[in-house]
């Protein structure tokens, strides 16, 4: 059972590039979130998805598109990258938005120059 | 707007000792309060969580004492080892009515490391 997995680990971009980052989970988990990870800043909700075909922002949407057409899978796009935006993206899943546990994948570290 | 708010920043703790992170939250809505721990290079995974119906909660060496009026809970961890050392996040959610759809409020994080 591989649970969350994001492609790629590592990833370095030039501004104004743009990407997409992959997310796939296959538990058949309905909601599934997007969060960036910087020093002393914890863990910040950019975008998250209730169901396939529903999404809504989080804290730090400005930048980022989601899309969700299907349960599996959750890609976050970074429209045309700033330095701001160097962190470390966590994507994670939970069965549907009332279940206690997030289970997350390994991150994607991802440098913009 | 920070609404959990998450202390030491970082902690030194020796073997065998008590290793004690703090979390404060504004929202009186929050009803769960879960603690994750992340190892480096990996992503946060559940450590142990409380409902604020409970004043405390005990899991193996870890522990989580609650403080509804004072808006405070903590993380305990008694008999700290090594193995230990991560990172520790405390976070909030409503998963119980509203619209926030169980929206994960995040610490700051705290560097807890163990020296042997």
């Amino acid at each position: 059972n591989a649970g969350v997995t994001q492609t790629p680990k590592f990833q370095v971009l030039k501004t104004g590039q743009s990407m997409t980052l992959q997310c796939a989970q296959d538990m058949n988990h309905e909601y599934m979130s997007w969060y960036r990870q910087d020093p002393g800043m914890g863990l910040r909700l950019i975008h998250y998805s209730v169901g396939a075909g529903i999404t809504d922002q989080g804290e730090v949407p400005n930048g980022y598109n989601v899309s969700r057409s299907t349960t599996e899978d959750f890609p976050l796009r970074l429209l045309s990258a700033a330095p701001s935006q160097t962190s470390v993206y966590f994507c994670a899943s939970r069965r549907t938005f009332r279940d206690t546990e997030a289970f997350f994948g390994q991150g994607t570290r991802l440098t913009v120059v | 707007q920070q609404q959990v708010k998450q202390s030491p920043q970082s902690l030194i703790v020796q073997k065998g000792g008590i290793s004690i992170i703090n979390c404060a939250y504004e929202n009186t809505a929050f009803d769960y309060f879960p603690w994750y721990q992340q190892f480096p290079g990996k992503g946060p995974a559940l450590l142990i969580a409380i409902r604020p119906d409970v004043s405390e909660k005990k899991e193996g060496r870890f522990t989580i004492s609650f403080n509804k009026s004072a808006k405070q809970f903590s993380l305990h961890i008694m008999d700290s080892q090594p193995g230990d050392s991560a990172t520790y996040f405390c976070a909030a959610s409503i998963l119980l009515g509203g619209t926030s759809y169980g929206k994960l409020t995040f610490g700051q994080g705290t560097i807890l490391t163990v020296h042997p």
